[in-house]
């Protein structure tokens, strides 16, 4: 069973561009969430998606968004990047929602896309 | 505020010794626990999930136990070994707002 697939794995961007990256799910979760790592702030939760609804999200700017496909698979989009926007992004999937009432979902990361502001 | 601190930063332990890890949360209402496994440059992997109304779940040589009440959790290993050698990350659910909160992490060193 494939794992979660996400692309690219690094990239390099100058201040004020913008970034696409984009997550795959395992095949049948419905889930898809977004997270931020960086030496400072460790992993910070950016949002989730559930069968293409935005459900939960957490405390970043608006420069931040994702959308979510028929097909799960998922991108997000940071526009206007500053330095402090340099991190590692992962994605999970999840069977059912990973956060918010009831949700239990085991997460599964992928291996990453690490973006670097210049 | 919704928080997770865990402890301690950072540990180096021999290979074969046991280890516990401390977690501590003031995260409210809460919905769940979670610990992951960092390996350098990889996504984390999940260890266990425990909900309000378990207090210990075991994933091989890997124990958590929670205490609701205090709002503390710990990570045990048993019997080491250098695979171990990681970052364990120590993650809370809100049952409201739907965030997930990240501690910071303990970085383990299992040296031979």
């Amino acid at each position: 069973k494939a794992g979660v697939t996400q692309t690219p794995r690094y990239l390099i961007k100058t201040r004020g561009q913008q970034v696409t990256l984009s997550c795959s799910p395992i095949s049948g979760h419905r889930s898809v969430s977004w997270y931020q790592q960086t030496p400072g702030q460790g992993l910070q939760f950016l949002f989730e998606y559930f069968s293409e609804t935005q459900r939960n999200k957490g405390n970043f700017p608006g420069r931040f968004s994702g959308r979510q496909f028929s097909n799960s698979r998922s991108e997000m989009n940071v526009s206007t990047l500053e330095l402090g926007d340099s991190a590692l992004y992962l994605c999970a999937s999840s069977l059912e929602l990973a956060g918010g009432p009831g949700g239990t979902g085991e997460l599964f990361f992928g291996e990453g896309s690490r973006l670097t502001v210049l | 505020k919704n928080q997770v601190e865990q402890s301690p930063q950072s540990l180096i332990i021999l290979e074969g010794k046991n280890c516990t890890l401390q977690c501590n949360y003031t995260v409210s209402p809460f919905s769940n626990l979670r610990w992951y496994k960092q390996d350098t440059g990889r996504g984390p992997v999940s260890l266990t999930i425990m909900t309000f109304s378990e207090n210990t779940k075991s994933n091989g040589r890997y124990t958590a136990t929670l205490d609701a009440d205090t709002k503390q959790s710990s990570l045990h290993i048993t019997a080491s070994q250098l695979s171990d050698s990681a970052s364990y990350i120590c993650v809370v659910s809100a049952n409201q707002g739907g965030k997930l909160i990240f501690g910071q992490g303990t970085e383990l060193s299992v040296k031979p």
